[in-house]
């Protein structure tokens, strides 16, 4: 099975900005992986973020921004505020089956 | 407004059977790619099961065999029947849909296999 590749964790200063990528064990992280990107808090659901690599929810701050780069998955986030400190899961399709990245525990100090 | 409930969690024993459900609000089962996602205590997310529009099914390599997704388009509601259940199934189980511009999440619903 294919294996999705996250940063553990990562710190950001508020304010800041701070890149999250995902990585895929069998090549480049394209388009037609489908890559989504959900952010969850401490007791809470996961709620997505970004689908399909780059569209946005409706509810997404507009600090965030989902694209693909280098073959890879990233997720950027300018101005990183108190509230964005979460887990950060990206998620890949390989023909029908999916597989989530570990998470990055994404920490704003 | 879109909301997906689920339930049927609840403690049962190593090898038992459960059926979880997920009744949807606000957008229609047939009509969405309908997944099941879950997470251990303390872990990362696990992609379990997806049902298409079309009917194709996909199901993780950990709960192939075990598990079975469908959905009843009647009662607008996405299941899932968990058998031969193991320690390693105790997770909050999640539905979601992945379809459209709207992509929402249930609360969630705790399972926990234990003797």
């Amino acid at each position: 099975q294919a294996v999705v590749t996250q940063e553990p964790s990562l710190t950001v200063s508020p304010g800041g900005t701070v890149t999250l990528t995902c990585g895929s064990s069998t090549g480049p992280v394209t388009s037609s992986h489908y890559p989504h990107w959900f952010q969850q808090k401490p007791g809470q659901a996961p709620r997505t973020l970004f689908y399909d690599a780059n569209y946005k929810q409706s509810w997404t701050p507009a600090r965030f921004s989902g694209y693909l780069l280098g073959g890879k998955a990233a997720l950027t986030l300018s101005g990183a505020q108190p509230e964005d400190e979460a887990e950060y899961y990206c998620l890949v399709s390989y023909s029908g089956i999916w597989v989530f990245g570990g998470g990055t525990k994404l920490t704003v100090l | 407004e879109v909301h997906l409930v689920e339930t049927g969690g609840e403690l049962i024993q190593p090898g038992g059977s459960l059926r979880l459900s997920c009744a949807a609000s606000g957008l229609t089962v047939g009509g969405n790619n309908m997944v099941w996602v879950r997470q251990a205590p303390g872990k990362g997310l696990e992609w379990v099961s997806i049902i298409w529009t079309d009917n194709n099914i996909y199901y993780a390599e950990s709960v192939r065999g075990r598990f079975t997704i469908s959905r009843d388009d009647s009662k607008n509601t996405l299941y899932l029947q968990m058998n031969s259940l193991r320690v390693e199934d105790t997770a909050v189980y999640y539905c979601a849909n992945f379809y459209g511009s709207g992509r929402y999440w249930g609360h969630g619903t705790l399972v926990t296999v234990s003797s």
